[in-house]
């Protein structure tokens, strides 16, 4: 089946630096791709739609300044973390849809991000 | 507005007695559902979609639409499904999932 990869799995950072976490679907092209958060042991909250080639869609109440998506290509997606502060750690976890198969997303393995 | 409902954080059954997991829906349009599991230490992943009414790892869901419903059952328990489970309703034309707040199944041996 399709695969998407994160890099990093974990990141731990100072408060007031950026990071970036980067997603990738390995055997397929994904034109959409979703950015999510996950607070422990609660559900998951979309932040963005990345688009490749045009702007990311965010949700209401996301700070599109402070969580910064680039779709670089068909199989590449990054969000960049700025200016970072402790209430940002988070479990952040991105998605590709299938094609053709009824809006299937599939996930990666996350990016825990701890900001000290 | 599409919303998702589940009702149920935390759910403890005994390992053989069945299981229910209750999912409701809000949506105007026809819609498209999914039950995801997320295992310990894994990623979230598809168990099973509306359109297929398939059976997988013994679970099933039925789209009820006039209860706007999609529960997820399983008549007999088993230790490993103990994980996170969220539902999940997509929209025709678009990719975008609303996701409920999921259930935490915890099989007791």
């Amino acid at each position: 089946g399709a695969v998407v990869s994160q890099h990093p799995s974990w990141v731990i950072c100072k408060s007031g630096t950026s990071v970036k976490i980067e997603c990738r679907s390995l055997d397929f092209q994904a034109t959409t791709m979703f950015w999510y958060r996950q607070f422990p042991k609660q559900s998951l909250m979309l932040m963005a739609t990345s688009n490749e080639g045009s702007k990311a869609t965010y949700e209401q109440g996301v700070e599109k300044d402070k969580f910064l998506i680039n779709h670089a290509s068909l199989t590449l997606s990054t969000l960049t973390v700025t200016s970072a502060h402790p209430e940002d750690s988070s479990f952040y976890i991105c998605s590709a849809p299938s094609s053709g198969r009824s809006y299937e997303q599939y996930f990666g393995p996350g990016t825990r991000l701890t900001v000290t | 507005a599409q919303r998702v409902t589940q009702p149920e954080k935390l759910l403890s059954v005994f390992k053989g007695a069945p299981v229910e997991l209750k999912c409701n829906y809000s949506y105007s349009g026809s819609p498209e559902l999914f039950w995801y599991v997320q295992y310990s230490r894994q990623r979230l992943q598809l168990l099973l979609r509306h359109i297929s009414r398939e059976s997988i790892k013994g679970f099933t869901a039925d789209l009820n639409k006039g209860e706007t419903s999609f529960h997820l059952k399983k008549p007999f328990a088993q230790e490993e499904d103990s994980a996170m489970y969220y539902c999940a309703l997509g929209a025709f034309g678009n990719e975008k999932l609303t996701f409920g707040t999921g259930t935490r199944l915890t099989i007791i041996p």
